[in-house]
């Protein structure tokens, strides 16, 4: 199975700051099949983006993905108090569908 | 659109626990469903699909022998059942829609989950 994993594992961070949050994955995701996630204590997950680089509907933004291959990336550009919470990428370019660990968004 | 799950279980070991999730405000034949589950502080771990059209699963090789899905095309909803539980089964248990037609593709709609405790 493809082993994805996130760095850092929690970030301290201002509002208003720019995020970068990173996702390695174990083998290249030859489409690009790789999905990011925000959750919040006590929610479901809620998708972000898609193939990599698309927003999901209604999506601020704010947010956006780049990446390929092994190395993915999410981007907030202007942190607001809404988005503070656990972000995971997951690739759906093999079975198993594997998730990262995530990384923890806090206030600083 | 959304997933509604059943309520909250507690079960002993040794025991099996079946969860529903029930589709509604699209095609429910179109899209496939996962079963996702989340330990007590762990990420999410994907467990099997199910294709609503056909009622063909895959599964994750770790619950080889103990996880069964199933469909019930007349009222919308999808069954997880993992039989033989251990502590190590306590989580939340969710589903979630694929996004497109194919199964392969991202979560993008989610139940609100179903915590299920495995205890003596």
């Amino acid at each position: 199975e493809i082993v994805m994993t996130q760095s850092p594992a929690t970030l301290s961070v201002s509002p208003g700051e720019r995020v970068t949050l990173s996702c390695r994955a174990g083998q290249s995701l030859s489409s690009s099949y790789l999905a990011w996630y925000q959750q919040k204590p006590g929610q479901a997950p809620r998708l972000l983006i898609y193939d990599a680089s698309t927003r999901a509907t209604g999506l601020p933004a704010r947010f956006s993905g780049s990446g390929s291959g092994t190395e993915f990336t999410l981007t907030i550009s202007s942190l607001q108090s809404e988005d503070f919470a656990v972000y995971y990428c997951q690739q759906y370019n093999n079975w198993p569908r594997t998730f990262g660990q995530g990384t923890k968004v806090e206030v600083k | 659109v959304q997933l509604v799950q059943s309520g909250v279980e507690v079960k002993k070991p040794g025991a099996s626990v079946k969860v529903s999730c029930k589709a509604s405000g699209y095609t429910f034949s179109n899209h496939y469903m996962h079963w996702v589950r989340q330990a007590p502080g762990q990420g999410p771990e994907w467990m099997g699909t199910i294709n609503p059209r056909g009622g063909i699963t895959r599964h994750a090789q770790k619950f080889q022998g103990r996880l069964t899905m199933t469909r019930d095309t007349s009222t919308t909803t999808v069954y997880m059942e993992l039989i033989s539980l251990r502590s190590e089964d306590t989580a939340v248990y969710f589903c979630a829609r694929d996004r497109s037609g194919s199964g392969l593709d991202a979560f993008d709609i989610w139940g609100q989950g179903t915590m299920v405790t495995v205890s003596s």
